[in-house]
């Protein structure tokens, strides 16, 4: 079974522009989770969506959303994007909800704001 | 929010030695999970474990719900083991998400 996939896996933008990160969860896995590593936060967490609907939601600011679609695949989007917003940004699926079930993570995108 | 402490923050190991990193975490879980990440920057699963032990291969984890702590132990260490190691849990009350831990970082030397 192939495992969780994101695009792109690099990403390099300027500020004040706006990006779309994609995730394709493992085949059957109905729960994706996003979030953001920095070297100064570590890794926080962003949304949560199982079966279209956002569960939850991280501290961010609104410029930070995100969706799911029938197929389970998730993107995120950052919209005026800051230097600040340079991280490595990760995916994770499960089958069920990430409470009581594993979670499994993609490779990443990291986006390099100049 | 559920705070979570790793420790120790750095070790350094001769290929072949044993280590054990340990998770603390401030409230009852209900989800804990053991990641290695590599080089890349990918998580790779290493154990799911709420409680109790389990083992694979030359890594074994035990997770003492009750006390609040999580041990992740790495025997015969190689080279490829080195990277960074964290522990995420599950809050069963409050703002439900996997909060991470700050993470070893593992550095096994030939």
């Amino acid at each position: 079974k192939a495992g969780v996939t994101q695009t792109p896996r690099y990403l390099i933008k300027t500020r004040g522009q706006q990006v779309t990160l994609s995730c394709s969860p493992i085949s059957g896995h109905r729960s994706v989770s996003w979030y953001q590593q920095t070297p100064g936060q570590g890794l926080q967490f962003l949304f949560e969506y199982f079966s279209e609907t956002q569960r939850n939601k991280g501290n961010f600011p609104g410029r930070f959303s995100g969706r799911q679609f029938s197929n389970s695949r998730s993107e995120m989007n950052v919209s005026t994007l800051e230097l600040g917003d340079s991280a490595l940004y990760l995916c994770a699926s499960s089958f069920g909800q990430p409470s009581t079930d594993t979670q499994y993570f993609g490779p990443g995108t990291r986006l390099t704001v100049l | 929010g559920i705070q979570v402490e790793q420790s120790p923050p750095d070790l350094i190991l001769q290929e072949g030695a044993n280590s054990t990193l340990r998770c603390n975490f401030s409230d009852s879980v209900n989800n804990l999970q053991w990641f290695h990440q590599n080089p890349w920057g990918q998580l790779i699963n290493l154990f799911y474990i709420p409680s109790g032990t389990k083992q694979n291969g030359r890594l074994s984890a035990t997770t003492v719900a009750t006390e609040r702590y999580s041990l992740l132990y790495i025997s015969s260490s190689q080279t490829t083991d080195s990277g960074v190691y964290f522990c995420a849990v599950h809050p069963i009350f409050g703002n439900e998400k996997l909060t991470f831990g700050t993470g070893t970082r593992l550095t096994i030397i030939p």
